[in-house]
């Protein structure tokens, strides 16, 4: 079974700076995705980028980007210029292109952000 | 173009009661997915549909059951509540393809005394 660690439970970042999040990730499958989602207050569950597995180049989506590193399965998120409704929590998450398509989630982590 | 809808949003069952989670997404989507979210945690699969007709287990299934009675709608029920159960719980749904994108609905917040 596939498992997904996030190492830092909350994170702090002063507003304009840049905070990075880690997630490492378990597998034997060589054909996958992996994505960060956003979960603000409301709850609302957020894709906020998305990396799949045989792509080298590291996606990026306006200020988040993301270092995906296959060999040592990990792929974290870098916020830049952070900004106060970038306060949430973030989760890791591994998705099997298989049957059923599953998310495996991390257990998350809290980033404040400080003005 | 609702997405993913849920109801309701907050229920509260003392143990030993049912209910009936309701789950329905107009975007076409071939499979639809429940996740429950235990304070200070992640999401985890219960069950999931690939496809209309079908279902299967995911990770925590004990205590859950559900029907994909169509297309478009998903529901899961909790036959006999327990207090372990109480749960933030999210409905999700997927229309594959190269982005393999899940699509959340709103969350519904269980509570049982």
């Amino acid at each position: 079974a596939q498992t997904v660690t996030q190492s830092q439970p909350e994170m702090s970042v002063q507003e304009a700076e840049t905070v990075t999040l880690s997630c490492t990730y378990d597998t034997s499958e060589s054909d996958y995705y992996l994505f960060w989602y956003k979960q603000p207050p409301s709850r609302q569950m957020i894709l906020v980028i998305r990396q799949e597995a045989y792509k080298q180049q590291n996606a990026t989506e306006n200020r988040f980007s993301v270092n995906f590193q296959k060999a040592a399965k990990s792929f974290s998120l870098k916020i830049s210029d952070s900004q106060l409704g970038d306060a949430a929590m973030y989760f890791c998450a591994y998705l099997r292109k298989a049957a059923g398509n599953k998310l495996t989630f991390g257990g998350g982590t809290r980033v404040l952000v400080k003005p | 173009n609702a997405g993913v809808t849920q109801t309701p949003k907050f229920q509260v069952l003392k143990t030993g009661q049912s209910m009936t989670l309701q789950c329905a997404q107009d975007m076409n989507h071939n499979s639809m997915y429940w996740y429950r979210q235990d304070p200070g945690m992640g999401l985890r699969l219960i069950y999931y549909s690939a496809s209309e007709g079908t279902t299967d287990k995911g990770e925590v299934p004990n205590g859950y059951n559900v029907s994909r009675l169509n297309k478009r709608e998903f529901s899961l029920r909790l036959e006999s509540a327990a207090p372990s159960q109480t749960s933030v719980y999210f409905c999700a749904s997927s229309g594959g393809g190269l982005l393999n994108e899940q699509f959340f609905g709103p969350g519904t917040r269980l509570t049982v005394l």
